[in-house]
């Protein structure tokens, strides 16, 4: 079965400050993306960066970046430069393409960046 | 480019009544997905339809179901509405089918008293 979770239900940064969320996933698939959303208090799911497996350069989109990790099925999501507007819950994502590409979400994880 | 866009924003529905949510996918993507976020959870997949046809299906029952018309927009309708029905609703459009990325709608937050 393919399941994603993120251990963290709760985390919080200062201001400017690194925070690193985490994301363990469990397919049998040698090919796939993994990607991580953000969904900020307006409901709005937002992609935020994608991952595709065969690549071994972790993505990384400007303060955003992982850290892919293929052999532990992990795939960790990195903010640096922490901003308030990183206040939001964070959910990774995994597509399966056995039921029609569905997207399957990890639980999150709620993120607060105080000032 | 015109984003996902969903109506309505929320509403109030009684348990027993039906509701039909609604969805208008991303200029250009042809395939839409509708998913279920309960308060707290990650969104779970309800059902995808591509060329107007269901395309996939997560474990729902028969009363959820769904349309997509030739325009791509879509609706998800529900019957004989329960209580834990009262969830987020959030439809997503690609581009195609087969591509990973699925862009999001603003959701329609659904009430059953």
């Amino acid at each position: 079965a393919q399941t994603v979770t993120q251990s963290q239900p709760e985390m919080s940064v200062q201001e400017a400050e690194t925070v690193t969320l985490s994301c363990t996933y469990d397919t049998s698939e040698s090919n796939y993306y993994l990607f991580w959303y953000k969904q900020p208090p307006s409901r709005q799911m937002i992609l935020v960066i994608r991952q595709e497996a065969y690549k071994q350069q972790n993505a990384t989109e400007n303060r955003f970046s992982v850290n892919f990790q293929k052999a532990a099925k992990s795939f960790s999501l990195k903010i640096s430069d922490s901003q308030l507007g990183d206040t939001a819950m964070y959910f990774c994502a995994f597509p399966y393409y056995n039921q029609g590409g569905k997207l399957i979400f990890g639980q999150g994880t709620e993120l607060s960046v105080k000032p | 480019e015109t984003g996902v866009t969903q109506s309505p924003t929320h509403l109030i529905k009684t348990r027993g009544q039906q509701v039909t949510l609604r969805c208008s996918s991303q200029s250009g993507h042809n395939t839409v997905s509708w998913y279920q976020q309960a308060l707290g959870q990650g969104p779970q997949f309800i059902f995808q339809y591509y060329r107007e046809e269901e395309n996939g299906r997560g474990n729902f029952p028969p009363r959820f179901s769904g349309l997509q018309f030739p325009n791509y927009s879509s609706e998800l309708n529900v019957n004989a509405l329960e209580l834990d029905d009262s969830a987020l609703y959030l439809c997503a459009s690609s581009l195609k089918r087969g591509l990973p990325e699925q862009y999001f709608g603003p959701g329609t937050r659904l009430t059953v008293t």
